[in-house]
């Protein structure tokens, strides 16, 4: 079945820096990723859609500077969280759809100190 | 727009209980309707799905029918085990071209007792 790696599944950074969350389709080619963040005990937020080749999609109320997405291949889409502040602690969760569905990797569970 | 509603939790229910979540949506088009689980640190994982009216998803000794009059995706278990803990997700999807969104419900977490 279709899979997707999410790395790292945990990351703790200092505040004031970045950090980057790779999402990897490793059995089929994604030309769109999205990628989710979840608060504790809520649903998830869809932020942005990834697209190859292209800019990213983002969402109502999503800052486009200080979550930065690439997806420079078929396979990898990458989420940067740019200078990172303790509200940005959460678990970030991405997603391809193969075309007979959606996979989603494990999730990173983000905590800035 | 599109959303989903499911019951909040948490439910919380001993083992061999019978389990129902309830899922209702709005959509402007024909949607295909998903229920997925989310284990603790985990991601999702897709647990069953329908894509027209009247199907019915199974995976797991869970089941959940697409009823279009209802607009409703009820998902139900007859026995649940203590492994079933987890939150469930009620999504949907218009189906229309590469690069199609899930909307997702609140999601009801699910503890079930020995």
């Amino acid at each position: 079945g279709a899979v997707v790696s999410q790395h790292p599944s945990r990351v703790i950074c200092k505040s004031g820096t970045s950090v980057k969350i790779e999402c990897r389709s490793l059995d089929f080619q994604a030309t769109t990723m999205f990628w989710y963040r979840q608060f504790p005990k809520k649903s998830l937020m869809l932020m942005a859609t990834s697209n190859e080749g292209s800019k990213a999609t983002y969402e109502q109320g999503v800052e486009k500077d200080k979550f930065l997405i690439n997806h420079a291949s078929l396979t990898l889409s990458t989420l940067t969280v740019t200078s990172a502040h303790p509200e940005d602690s959460s678990f970030y969760i991405c997603s391809a759809n193969k075309g007979t569905g959606y996979t989603f990797g494990s999730g990173t569970r983000l905590t800035v100190v | 727009g599109n959303s989903v509603t499911q019951m909040e939790g948490p439910v919380t229910l001993s083992e061999e209980a019978f389990l129902t979540i309830n899922c209702t949506y709005t959509a402007t088009g024909y949607p295909s309707l998903f229920w997925y689980v989310q284990y603790p640190g985990e991601g999702l994982q897709l647990l069953l799905k329908a894509t027209k009216a009247d199907d019915k998803g199974s995976n797991k000794g869970f089941e959940a029918t697409y009823r279009k009059e209802t607009t409703s995706f009820h998902l139900e278990k007859g026995s649940v085990q203590v492994s079933d803990s987890a939150v469930y997700f009620c999504a949907l999807t218009i189906i229309k071209a590469a690069g199609n969104k899930l909307t997702f419900g609140g999601g009801t977490r699910v503890l079930v007792k020995p």
